[in-house]
């Protein structure tokens, strides 16, 4: 099956510094990718919708000066969070759009753990 | 505007009794449905859908979910579960559109206890 990877998968970062979270598609190509980002005991909340070669398109609310999105390849997105502050500490997932299959179906990381100290 | 309802958040069961999680959906549009399962600290792994077809799903590990369009349902069913299942299960819809955004219901965390 479609297997999604990211790295890392823990992070600690002091307040006021940059952590970039990379998201692979290791077996396809994935021309859209998803972040998410899921609080403790809660849903996963849609951040962003990034498109291979095109900017990202960001969820009402989501702040994107301080998470930068880059989709450059076919098998790679990335997620910076600038900035960081404590609030910023969160479980963030990215999914890939498998258009090999129905297309609709995503195919998730194994998450990435951020504290901001 | 779509969204997703689970009112279960949690659904305790003994080891090898049946169990159905619940989910409902609202759209105005045709969608597909899904339902994914995370272990601790995990992503998510997609355990069925349903984009056309047949209205009764199969998926991984012996689940099976039905799609019931007057009633807005998508239930998740597994005749008999393992301690193993214990996980937190997250219904989600997509429209068919173009956007390919997945909208999560809450999650329901089940409990298998032995």
């Amino acid at each position: 099956g479609a297997v999604v990877s990211q790295h890392p998968s823990w992070v600690i970062c002091k307040s006021g510094t940059s952590v970039k979270i990379e998201c692979r598609s290791l077996d396809f190509q994935a021309t859209t990718m998803f972040w998410y980002r899921q609080f403790p005991k809660q849903s996963l909340m849609l951040m962003a919708t990034s498109n291979e070669g095109s900017k990202a398109t960001y969820e009402q609310g989501v702040e994107k000066d301080k998470f930068l999105i880059n989709h450059a390849s076919l098998t790679l997105s990335t997620l910076t969070v600038t900035s960081a502050h404590p609030e910023d500490s969160s479980f963030y997932i990215c999914s890939a759009r498998d258009p090999g299959t129905s297309g609709y179906e995503q195919y998730f990381g194994p998450g990435t753990r951020l504290t901001v100290t | 505007a779509q969204s997703v309802t689970q009112l279960d958040s949690q659904v305790p069961v003994f080891e090898e009794a049946p169990v159905e999680l619940r989910c409902n959906y609202s759209s105005s549009v045709s969608v597909y449905l899904f339902w994914y399962v995370q272990y601790p600290n995990q992503g998510l792994q997609l355990l069925l859908k349903y984009l056309s077809g047949s209205t009764l799903v199969k998926g991984i590990n012996g689940f099976e979910a039905e799609f019931n369009k007057s009633q807005t349902s998508f239930h998740l069913r597994k005749p008999s579960v393992h301690i193993s299942d214990t996980a937190e299960y997250f219904c989600a819809v997509s429209d068919q559109g173009s956007s390919y955004k997945l909208i999560f219901g809450s999650g329901t965390r089940l409990l298998v206890r032995p």
